[in-house]
């Protein structure tokens, strides 16, 4: 079976950094990635981990440990608009069909 | 700038209807999604495909059936519509295995 598990929510001071945790297990792995979802909009693609390791983009990192089954995503210099879902998603089974968690909402407070 | 259209963003349907919801993408990508959004529950994947006529079930096809005689257009149907399937409806495309799906901006659909 497949499972993937993320805090429901988590809250954040603007300007700080606040980490995500996204633990999964799957048969098949082909990669983790992480989306953004604002209240009644689209999921955004923020970053994509194939191998071990930590990926950088801009504000965002995204880490991936394959043994432990278990990533995070990083957010820097917090703003008010990162207020948001975060979605974790695992690759599996080929054709970059993706297994989402339940998503974490994340609060920006003043 | 990669474009992913769903035909209605919002649908009121009464049991035993059928649904038709389109997506049409404009990038070639070779795949292309259905999922469903409910709260607490996340993203669950309904069909996806991987060619033009090519389909495979996701985790909770029950109740749905597709169809991509088009590259750039995939097309979800419901073929007898219970309030069960209340939900948002969101299409994604993509290329080969890259991580990054592109979603539409979704089709709620309630069914009274």
């Amino acid at each position: 079976g497949q499972s993937l598990e993320q805090p429901s929510e988590v809250t954040a001071v603007e300007g700080a950094i606040v980490q995500i945790n996204c633990t999964y297990q799957t048969s098949g792995f082909y990669g983790l990635s992480w989306y953004q979802q604002h209240d009644g909009g689209a999921p955004t693609f923020l970053s994509y981990n194939a191998l071990d390791g930590l990926e950088e983009t801009g504000r965002f990192s995204s880490f991936l440990s394959r043994s432990k089954g278990y990533s995070y995503l990083l957010l820097k210099e917090l703003q008010m608009k990162d207020s948001a879902s975060y979605l974790c998603a695992v690759g599996s089974g080929g054709y970059n069909k993706l297994i989402f968690g339940a998503g974490t909402r994340l609060a920006v407070h003043p | 700038d990669v474009k992913v259209t769903q035909s209605s963003r919002y649908l009121v349907k009464r049991t035993g209807e059928k649904v038709f919801l389109e997506c049409v993408q404009d990038m070639d990508h070779e795949n292309m999604f259905w999922y469903r959004q409910d709260p607490g529950l996340g993203l669950r994947l309904i069909y996806f495909s991987y060619d033009v006529k090519m389909k495979e079930k996701g985790d909770i096809p029950e109740g749905y059936s597709v169809s991509r005689e088009k590259k750039e257009r995939f097309s979800l149907i419901l073929e007898s519509a219970s309030t069960n399937q209340t939900s948002m409806y969101l299409c994604a495309s993509s290329p080969r295995t890259t991580g990054e799906l592109f979603f539409g901006e979704g089709s709620r659909l309630t069914v009274l």
